[in-house]
């Protein structure tokens, strides 16, 4: 079935060590997305991209990054992650941006200790 | 600019009974309009979309929704309540053109279905 995967599903990392999160989808869809949603909250919206084109929300902090290598992966990187960072971290696709039907992986849910 | 507002961050009904889950919107342009459920621990599902075509939407799950513009409203309903639909709902808004296409969630309504 064509999907969206994300790895780790849990990550644990310590403050200020960088980590990386992965996403990949099976549907080659042309846009990816980055949310983080922390509890009881809705997921709110990090970055995009349209092919290779990165778009940043303006209130994402510096400390979030994104690649995408190619169609079907996507990387977040977190460069020094505070406690403030945990959260859950959800990758979405869409096939265009226009008519946006997102689909959504399991998430990966991020622990700093 | 678009917005979303779910009224009642928690919704508790009988096992059985109507689901009513409400949603209202604010678009400055037609908008997308979308339900999705988010179970613990996992991503989101996209439940249904209104995407201007009927005004009576039909879901996944026995879930549907009615657009009506005059009350700039999306409720979610669905006429028997399963245990199985205990999880948190979403309503989501995207533009249907310009820079308005990124979706815009509510804040959430969490279901609980009683026995």
């Amino acid at each position: 079935d064509a999907m969206v995967i994300q790895n780790p599903r849990y990550q644990v990392t310590q403050f200020g060590k960088p980590v990386t999160l992965s996403c990949s989808q099976t549907l080659n869809h042309n846009v990816m997305y980055w949310y983080q949603q922390k509890s009881s909250q809705a997921p709110k919206l990090l970055f995009h991209y349209y092919d290779k084109d990165f778009n940043n929300e303006a209130d994402t902090p510096d400390n979030f990054q994104s690649r995408r290598p190619n169609t079907s992966f996507c990387f977040l990187d977190i460069r020094s992650p505070g406690l403030g960072d945990a959260a859950m971290y959800l990758c979405a696709t869409s096939r265009e941006k226009l008519y946006n039907e997102q689909f959504f992986g399991p998430g990966t849910r991020l622990t700093v200790l | 600019a678009q917005s979303v507002t779910q009224l009642g961050s928690h919704v508790s009904v009988s096992e059985g009974a109507l689901v009513l889950l409400r949603c209202n919107y604010s678009s400055s342009v037609p908008p997308y309009l979308f339900w999705y459920v988010q179970y613990p621990n996992q991503g989101l599902q996209l439940l249904l979309k209104y995407t201007s075509a009927a005004t009576l939407v039909k879901g996944i799950n026995g879930f549907e929704a009615e657009f009506k513009k005059s009350e700039t409203s999306f409720h979610l309903t669905k006429p028997s309540a399963h245990m199985s639909d205990a999880a948190e709902y979403f309503c989501a808004v995207s533009g249907s053109g310009g820079s308005n296409y990124k979706l815009t969630f509510g804040k959430g309504t969490l279901l609980t279905v009683n026995p």
